[in-house]
């Protein structure tokens, strides 16, 4: 079945720095999501990026499906962006496949 | 517009017990997905329904079983619970194959 890989696994980080998240699948896929998963467990929506770059505030994404990667930029960080972030992939049959996530720690 | 509501939130059950977790969708959400997530495997597909019919099972016993009702609300069941059921239960909601899915808060077993 399709490889999704995140990386780095963990990821330290001053209040105030930029760091950029990296997603990678090993085929072709029709959808792609980023979450990040709040201290009481929710997966909460970032971007829904099948293809090409959104923007959310400090938040961005951008999909190159062609080459099979996702990246997720986070500038100008806050202790609130602290947790653990999920990268989701779907192929046809209809389930997410998750990456096994970035966890990011903002130290203030 | 209500997101996706997952009941309960936290339940303690005794080995070889069953239980009944229940997912309300996104009003006009026909899609309803079932996930676990444990320290050790992390997040992994349960299954799938859509319009009360399930499209999609991932790789877990037969002990782990759902519906989907007509108003698109589903309930997963596990019979004969293990310690090693011990997880975070997931509910994801989407229009449909292919569409952004949101998730509810979670129901947290414990099995012990």
């Amino acid at each position: 079945g399709i490889q999704v890989e995140q990386s780095p696994p963990d990821l330290i980080l001053q209040e105030g720095a930029n760091s950029t998240l990296r997603c990678n699948f090993s085929d072709s896929v029709n959808n792609l999501q980023w979450f990040h998963q709040n201290p009481w467990g929710q997966l909460i929506n970032l971007f829904y990026i099948p293809s090409g770059t959104k923007q959310n505030g400090r938040l961005s994404a951008t999909t190159v499906a062609t080459e099979r990667y996702s990246l997720l930029y986070i500038s100008s960080s806050q202790t609130t962006d602290s947790g653990v972030y999920f990268c989701a992939v779907m192929r046809s049959q209809g389930n997410l496949i998750f990456g096994k996530g970035t966890k990011l720690s903002v130290k203030p | 517009k209500a997101g996706v509501t997952q009941t309960p939130r936290y339940l303690i059950k005794t080995r070889g017990q069953q239980v009944t977790l229940s997912c309300s969708p996104i009003s006009g959400h026909r899609s309803v997905s079932w996930y676990q997530q444990t320290p050790g495997q992390g997040l992994q597909f349960l299954f799938e329904y859509f319009s009360e019919t399930q499209r999609n099972k991932g790789n877990f016993p037969g002990r782990f079983s759902g519906r989907q009702f007509s108003n698109s609300r589903s309930e997963m069941n596990v019979s004969t619970l293990e310690l090693g059921d011990s997880a975070l239960y997931l509910c994801a909601s989407s229009k449909g194959t292919n569409t952004e899915a949101f998730f509810g808060q979670g129901t947290r077993l414990t099995v012990v």
